[in-house]
């Protein structure tokens, strides 16, 4: 069975702070991590996802399959960051469903 | 392109009445995906369709029914709403091979 962890509900940071949110997962064969958005009362966003190694708005994410995790990072927080975060994994197989973590809301004050 | 489609955007249900979800793509996606969103559990996968003519339960079937009624279109049925229903619903489309899965904007149901 396939299981997306985000450890953190709620994080909050200063602008200007660095951010790291935290995903681990669980699977056994070779997943494929992604890291959506969804800014207030708006639908989801593709964030980033782990094979096109890129940053996006400044964030990054690296899959580390010996911690399993795929913690998405910036390294100076904006306002506009402020948004809801998912992690999720999709392990392939019929329909290439995606398990989502259960999301961290990360909070920028200023 | 308006991408994923979901109508409604609001409903207010009483407990038994039955309710009909619709979506549509217009990016010629193969597989369509239904979702609830709850607080704290993140987003949870009712049913899908792989390709048209096909559908399967996903995480949390129990009390929906779903029509792929062509490629374009993806409906998600409630017969007798129940209170634990109450939910954002959200619509997702994506292509074969390595693409990403494209949300709708969401319809928010509150069954009373």
């Amino acid at each position: 069975a396939q299981r997306v962890t985000q450890p953190e509900k709620l994080l909050s940071v200063f602008k200007g702070a660095p951010v790291e949110l935290k995903c681990n997962y669980s699977y056994s064969g070779s997943p494929e991590l992604f890291w959506y958005v969804q800014y207030s009362r708006q639908r989801l966003q593709l964030l980033l996802r782990h094979i096109s190694r890129e940053s996006i708005k400044g964030f990054t994410a690296d899959l580390n399959k010996g911690e399993t995790s795929f913690h998405l990072k910036k390294p100076f927080a904006q306002e506009e960051d402020s948004a809801m975060y998912y992690c999720a994994l999709s392990g392939g197989g019929g329909g290439n469903k995606l398990t989502f973590g259960t999301g961290t809301q990360l909070k920028v004050e200023l | 392109n308006a991408g994923v489609t979901q109508t409604p955007k609001f409903q207010v249900l009483k407990t038994g009445q039955s309710m009909t979800l619709q979506c549509a793509q217009d990016m010629n996606h193969n597989s369509m995906y239904w979702y609830r969103q709850d607080p704290g559990m993140g987003l949870r996968l009712i049913y899908y369709s792989a390709s048209e003519g096909t559908t399967d339960k996903g995480e949390v079937p129990n009390g929906y029914n779903v029509s792929r009624l062509n490629k374009r279109e993806f409906s998600l049925r409630l017969e007798s709403a129940a209170p634990s229903q109450t939910s954002v619903y959200f619509c997702a489309s994506r292509d074969t091979g390595d693409q990403p899965q494209h949300f709708g904007d969401g319809t928010r149901l509150s069954i009373l």
